[in-house]
């Protein structure tokens, strides 16, 4: 079963518009991460934010974290073309054994 | 650094064919795990290992095997493909909390 859930499946906007992605977890946590997928490539990282952090900022994406509400955003702002992939949140992995637990995802699309 | 490495890039099988699907790393991380990524199902864990020698199941092991010799390599087997386990699958491998992805292997059973 998959811990993240995220929100919307499917985004569509223009360049320069800001994107907003939702993820919601059901189990409490002590980190969260968020990765990108680019068509037919693997994922790579984008951030980290920890269960006693409320927002993170890395370049042009803002995390935030609500662990009474069991969610998290993702924001891009002032979108690009190259932004254009799929965006995962991430829970767990936060000993040893533990594995990463990933959401379905919400493919992002920024027209030119 | 090569970061992690996946062989083949893409595959066919026939039902009832057997395969294994190379992975390997060079960041001496101990832990990597195997994901099969289907349309709409996001990433599901197949099997991981903590470290040489050491494997256990995921989400959904059944179908596959693995072992871990050396640090570097985690192949994944196909026992007796079949039309389900068309996919694609990932490796990766971590160091703390963020994981390292290999570029997939996109895998078709017929």
């Amino acid at each position: 079963s998959q811990q993240g859930e995220e929100d919307p499946q499917a985004l569509s906007i223009q360049e320069g518009e800001n994107a907003t992605m939702n993820c919601s977890y059901k189990t409490s946590i002590n980190n969260l991460q968020w990765y990108r997928q680019n068509s037919g490539r693997g994922l790579v990282h984008l951030i980290l934010i920890r269960s006693n952090e409320r927002e993170k900022h890395s370049g042009r994406l803002r995390v935030t974290l609500d662990t009474s509400k069991k969610s998290s955003s993702l924001l891009i702002t002032a979108s690009r073309a190259a932004d254009t992939a799929s965006y995962f949140c991430a829970t767990g992995g936060d000993t040893g054994r533990r594995a990463l637990t990933f959401g379905s995802g919400t493919r992002l699309q920024v027209q030119p | 650094n090569a970061g992690v490495t996946q062989t083949p890039k893409f595959q066919v099988l026939k039902t009832g064919q057997s395969m294994t699907l190379q992975c390997a790393q060079d960041m001496n991380h101990e832990y990597m795990s195997w994901y099969r990524q289907d349309p709409g199902m996001g990433l599901r864990l197949i099997h991981y290992s903590v470290g040489a020698g050491i494997t256990d199941q995921g989400e959904v092991p059944n179908g596959y095997n693995v072992s871990r010799s050396t640090t570097e390599d985690f192949p994944l087997r196909l026992l007796s493909a079949a039309p389900s386990q068309t996919s694609v699958y990932f490796c990766a491998s971590r160091v703390g909390r963020e994981q390292y992805f290999g570029p997939g292997t996109r895998l078709t059973v017929t």
